[in-house]
């Protein structure tokens, strides 16, 4: 049983551009959630989406958006890229929207690194 | 903004019991407190999850007050390799709020 997959590993951008990272949940999951993680900090919630619908969001600006397809797999793309968007991406997948007591499986993450 | 306080960093000897406190005094009723842990450069692992009643598995034990309002994760005999950050989280949603963790060094 495959857990949460992320692509690509490594990524290296310069500012200005633009960047997909992939994830595909474990098997049985239905939501996914997209967390940047800066060095030496912990993880920030970006948003979550189910359904195919973003249903929350963190404090980041419109820069990042992300889609789910039918197969529950997702994509971040952040847009117009800056320094500060050099982290750890991690995506984290769970069953269902029900109240937290279900827990999130973390991806190995994608490091992208903004030149 | 986290919910939670940790120490910053801790120590443990091999194979004794790492005990990992968090505050957590503005818990609502309805929140869980999770406990998550991530060694370098590795996404975060779950460890145990808890309401009101004391866990426990087979990585570690989890006591929560009577209040609720703060929690110790017990690892009952550490290794080298449970040298990670660990994050104290408390959530009633799919959005969880990580702090900056405890970062655990067992020590040979």
């Amino acid at each position: 049983d495959a857990g949460v997959t992320q692509s690509p590993t490594h990524l290296i951008k310069t500012r200005g551009q633009q960047v997909t990272l992939r994830c595909s949940p474990k098997s049985g999951h239905d939501t996914v959630s997209w967390y940047q993680q800066a060095l030496g900090q912990g993880p920030q919630f970006i948003f979550q989406y189910y359904e195919e619908e973003e249903r929350q969001r963190g404090n980041f600006p419109d820069r990042f958006s992300g889609h789910q397809f039918p197969n529950y797999s997702s994509e971040l793309n952040v847009n117009a890229l800056l320094l500060g968007d050099s982290a750890l991406y991690l995506c984290a997948s769970s069953w269902g929207l029900v109240a937290g007591y279900n827990e999130q499986f973390f991806g190995p993450g994608t490091r992208l690194t903004v030149l | 903004d986290a919910k939670t306080t940790q120490p910053t960093s801790m120590d443990c000897a091999e194979g004794r019991a790492a005990n990992l406190p968090c505050n957590h005094s503005t818990i609502s009723g309805n929140e869980y407190v999770y406990w998550y842990r991530q060694i370098h450069s590795q996404g975060p692992q779950y460890i145990i999850h808890g309401l009101k009643n004391n866990e426990t598995n087979e990585m570690a034990s989890l006591i929560i007050t009577e209040d609720r309002k703060s929690s110790t994760l017990i690892l009952p005999h550490a290794t080298l390799r449970d040298t990670a950050v660990y994050y104290c989280i408390v959530r009633a949603n799919n959005d969880m709020r990580f702090g900056a963790g405890t970062r655990l060094t067992v020590k040979p």
